[in-house]
């Protein structure tokens, strides 16, 4: 699986979005960009994924660059509740595991 | 993920003990991870199994470690002989099959003393 690059932390505005980037410049065609989040050593939550189309779902919006070299998650309208660490995963469509880098720690601040 | 159920969530062994630790995958699924977050540091994956084999156990520990996934029931992951090094958290994830997201239980965490 290709390596992900994330910041190590990031502070967002309550109810400001939160814009997460993660670089993959070695990412390979058949290898999807999944993001999860980890709240206080939680379990991992999923959170959404995407080829090369943009993705929405209820939680978040991913933005794929047109060469796929890079992503950026972005919550609408940042809580509290999302202060957790976000993994930014590159995983091959058969793949048996989830390969987890360092992520990004976002902190929401009232 | 309430789906994917874990227990004990937090377990406490003398070194040499052995530990058990439980995994029932959300209804419908048949593919069951592992992985293990040690303190400080990421989680790295452990074990993939579907029901009665395992699948991939390339980041199982040589020696000690071992997991199952029965026809019928919970999958289990046994530490034999724990050592304080095995104090972590353990995680596991179902999926209904190998191409779609998994999700994770809210894990076990092991305090070997």
């Amino acid at each position: 699986d290709a390596k992900t690059t994330q910041p190590p932390s990031m502070d967002c505005a309550e109810g400001r979005a939160a814009n997460l980037p993660c670089n993959h410049s070695t990412i390979s065609g058949n290898e999807y960009v999944y993001w999860y989040r980890q709240i206080h050593s939680q379990g991992p939550q999923y959170i959404i994924h995407g080829l090369k189309n943009n993705e929405t779902n209820e939680m978040a919006s991913l933005i794929i660059t047109e060469d796929r070299k890079s992503s950026t998650l972005i919550l609408p309208h940042a809580t509290l509740r999302d202060t957790a660490v976000y993994y930014c995963i590159v995983r091959a469509g058969s793949a048996r595991q989830l390969t987890f880098g360092s992520g990004t720690q976002l902190t929401v601040l009232p | 993920n309430a789906g994917v159920m874990q227990n004990p969530r937090h377990l406490v062994r003398r070194r040499g003990q052995e530990a058990r630790l439980r995994c029932s995958p959300m209804k419908g699924h048949s593919h069951v991870y592992w992985y293990r977050q040690l303190p400080e540091e990421g989680l790295k994956f452990m074990v993939y199994l579907q029901k009665e084999n395992i699948i991939d156990e390339s980041g199982m520990p040589k020696e000690r470690f071992s997991a199952e996934f029965p026809k019928e029931g919970p999958s289990i992951l046994r530490i034999q002989q724990v050592v304080r090094g095995d104090s972590a958290a353990y995680f596991c994830a179902s999926s209904p099959d190998q191409n779609t997201e998994a999700f994770f239980g809210q894990g076990t965490r092991l305090t070997v003393v």
